[in-house]
């Protein structure tokens, strides 16, 4: 079946400093599958961060980037200066069309822990 | 103001015992889903509905009820809690035309006892 595999656990980074967060996938019934990045800040749900669905392209939102490589099969999420408010869990995940829905396939989750 | 809730926000259950969680959106979206973390494990789909009155399987149903009433409300039902069903349930919402977008809850923590 379809899979995500991200950095794992916490990842400590200090205010203004860059971060990125590695997320690779591998989707075994569809050859580009949509790929996605949702955060989720304390005490709420999860939220759709950025999105990208053609293969080569880069997805950008609230100063987050991340390009989806086909060759590598990647989706790392960067940052050039984090913010303590970033703070947060993030997942990587893919989507493939099946009979009836899209099926959200997500990864373990990041903690993204910003120090001032 | 949260356009998806989830009730209660944590519950303490025992082995054998029911268990309802309820979730409700003001979103108007037709598709709702219901997702359990477990810690080191991504979500994972354990029910979803595309329209009031009808539910299907996720990638998890064993051990899982979900009734969808409205288009509002969607609940997970737990017959016979056991131990393996202590975790976070999420519940979603996305529109028909936009399911990649899902609206979560702020999630549901559940121990059996």
């Amino acid at each position: 079946g379809d899979s995500v595999t991200q950095t794992e656990g916490q990842v400590t980074v200090s205010e203004s400093k860059s971060l990125i967060i590695n997320c690779t996938y591998s989707a075994t019934s569809i050859a580009y599958p949509n790929l996605f990045w949702y955060v989720r800040y304390p005490g709420e749900g999860l939220q759709l961060l950025l999105k990208v669905i053609t293969a080569g392209q880069k997805g950008s939102s609230r100063g987050f980037e991340a390009t989806y490589n086909k060759e590598t099969t990647s989706f790392h999420l960067q940052k050039a200066s984090v913010q303590e408010s970033d703070s947060a869990v993030y997942y990587c995940a893919l989507s493939d069309r099946r009979s009836g829905y899209n099926k959200l396939t997500f990864g373990k989750g990041t903690v993204l822990l910003v120090s001032p | 103001e949260a356009a998806v809730t989830q009730s209660p926000r944590s519950k303490v259950a025992v082995t054998g015992g029911k268990v309802t969680l309820s979730c409700h959106q003001t979103n108007n979206h037709d598709y709702m889903y219901w997702y359990r973390q477990d810690t080191g494990h991504g979500l994972r789909l354990i029910h979803y509905s595309y329209v009031a009155d009808s539910t299907e399987k996720g990638d998890i149903p064993d051990g899982y009820k979900a009734s969808r009433p409205s288009q509002e409300n969607f609940s997970l039902i737990l017959e016979l809690a056991s131990l393996s069903q202590t975790a976070v349930y999420f519940c979603a919402s996305s529109d028909r035309e936009d399911q990649d977008t899902q609206y979560f809850g702020p999630g549901t923590r559940l121990l059996v006892l």
